[in-house]
């Protein structure tokens, strides 16, 4: 079976600082992870996907994940906050070729000015 | 724009009554996926359509039903609504080749009186 756990419900940062969302998965297989951001009453949007190529995965809007095997984590980052990144931020696993995706409860993304 | 549309985008309903969602995907896209996402929760699976099939389905009961059409428009039925189940229901379709990409719409939001 397979699942993630997003350690944090709530991150607050201020403008302009570094952004750590942190996520572990557990899987039987090798995962495919995702993380999609949901803007207020707007639909899932992926921000990247790992899926057994490089570790270090790059993203939209200068977000990027690294897949750690031996601490089974895929936290997410980006240096610099921006007032628009303020969202619910979603980490996702897949087994089986992404098909079902298990989601995360969520973190929720706040930036104070 | 993920090219993926839902119709209504709300709905009110009253418990015991049957209601009927509509998802259209992106040209091309054979397989289509519906979630259900209870507030303050990740999105939780249902089931999966591949050209017309269900071939695959997360803990949810009989009376959530579905059907995909040739024109890449697809539906979820849900019968005898239950207070629970007022939700917001995201469809997702999948793009080609072994890691495709899932592509969410906006999303109805159901609430069941």
């Amino acid at each position: 079976a397979q699942s993630v756990t997003q350690l944090d419900s709530h991150v607050s940062v201020s403008e302009g600082t570094p952004v750590l969302l942190r996520c572990n998965y557990s899987s039987s297989y090798s995962p495919s992870l995702f993380w999609y951001v949901q803007h207020p009453n707007k639909g899932l949007q992926l921000l990247l996907k790992y899926t057994s190529a490089a570790t270090l995965v790059k993203g939209i809007n200068g977000f990027e994940a690294e897949f750690k095997k031996s601490e089974t984590s895929f936290h997410l980052t980006k240096p610099s906050a921006h007032m628009s990144d303020a969202a619910e931020y979603f980490c996702v696993v897949s087994e089986a070729n992404n098909e079902k995706l298990t989601f995360g409860t969520g973190t929720r993304l706040t930036i104070i000015p | 724009e993920t090219g993926v549309t839902q119709s209504p985008t709300h709905l009110i309903k009253t418990r015991g009554q049957q209601v009927t969602l509509r998802c259209s995907s992106q040209s091309g896209h054979n397989t289509v996926s519906w979630y259900q996402q209870a507030l303050g929760q990740g999105p939780q699976f249902i089931f999966q359509y591949y050209r017309e099939e269900e071939n695959g389905r997360g803990n949810f009961p009989p009376r959530f039903s579905g059907l995909q059409f040739p024109n890449y428009s697809s539906e979820l039925n849900v019968n005898a609504l239950e207070l629970d189940d007022s939700a917001l229901y995201l469809c997702a379709s999948r793009g080609t080749g072994p890691f495709g990409t899932q592509y969410f719409g906006p999303g109805t939001r159901l609430l069941v009186l």
